[in-house]
């Protein structure tokens, strides 16, 4: 089946402790992003990759950090989690680069709660 | 830098009512997507437009995006349960970058 997978899907965690969230997609697309999500301000794009070791920020890239090391796998670092990064994240990937005219496929999300 | 305004932020309807929500962009789009979560869930794509004046229709939704291709609308004629969920659109500005707007929550009444 055709999906982006995320793990963990929730995550309490404490401030300054380092996380990684995973994300997966077995669609050999070209594009994958992080949003985060937040009540009243929609999905914010946080990092984005349009291939192989090729990264870059999205509009919320403070204190996240991304890497693509293979096409199917996009991480997500947060080195020092702080209480302002309690949020729901979604990963998503696009079969072209372009994503502005290829359908984003979203994966699960991953709730995260800094304390 | 671009922003897409989209109003409301909260629709409660009567079931068998219509719903409309608005997206406006302060630049010029190359296209604009809309998509659907559901409460709970992961947004999910319904339809792109990309031509001025476009209008396209998925059974009760009917999707417009603007001459000016700077504003987008999505209508959907007599709601259903089946459609309580937010509905985000996302404006395109250049081939990599995408920016959503707030979304519209939308929530029926039987």
């Amino acid at each position: 089946e055709a999906q982006v997978t995320q793990n963990p899907r929730y995550l309490i965690t404490v401030t300054g402790k380092k996380l990684t969230v995973t994300c997966s997609q077995n669609m050999n697309h070209e594009y994958m992003s992080w949003y985060r999500q937040d009540p009243g301000l929609g999905l914010r794009q946080i990092y984005y990759s349009m291939n192989v070791e090729v990264t870059d920020k999205g509009d919320v890239p403070e204190g996240y950090k991304v890497s693509r090391k293979e096409k199917r796998n996009f991480p997500l670092i947060l080195e020092s989690p702080s209480p302002n990064q309690t949020s729901l994240y979604f990963c998503a990937s696009t079969p072209g680069w372009a994503t502005s005219t290829d359908t984003q496929y979203f994966g699960p999300g991953t709730r995260l709660t800094v304390l | 830098g671009q922003q897409v305004m989209q109003i409301p932020q909260y629709q409660h309807v009567q079931e068998g009512e219509d719903f409309t929500t608005y997206c406006n962009s302060s630049t010029t789009l190359s296209n604009i997507q809309w998509y659907k979560q559901r409460p709970g869930g992961h947004p999910v794509f319904l339809i792109q437009l990309v031509k001025s004046g476009e209008v396209k229709k998925q059974k009760r939704l009917t999707f417009q995006f603007g001459e000016a291709k700077k504003n987008s609308s999505l209508h959907i004629t007599a709601t259903q349960t089946t459609d309580v969920g937010t509905y985000f659109c996302a404006g395109g500005s250049s081939a990599s970058k995408i920016i959503f707007g707030s979304g519209t929550r939308l929530s029926i009444r039987p």
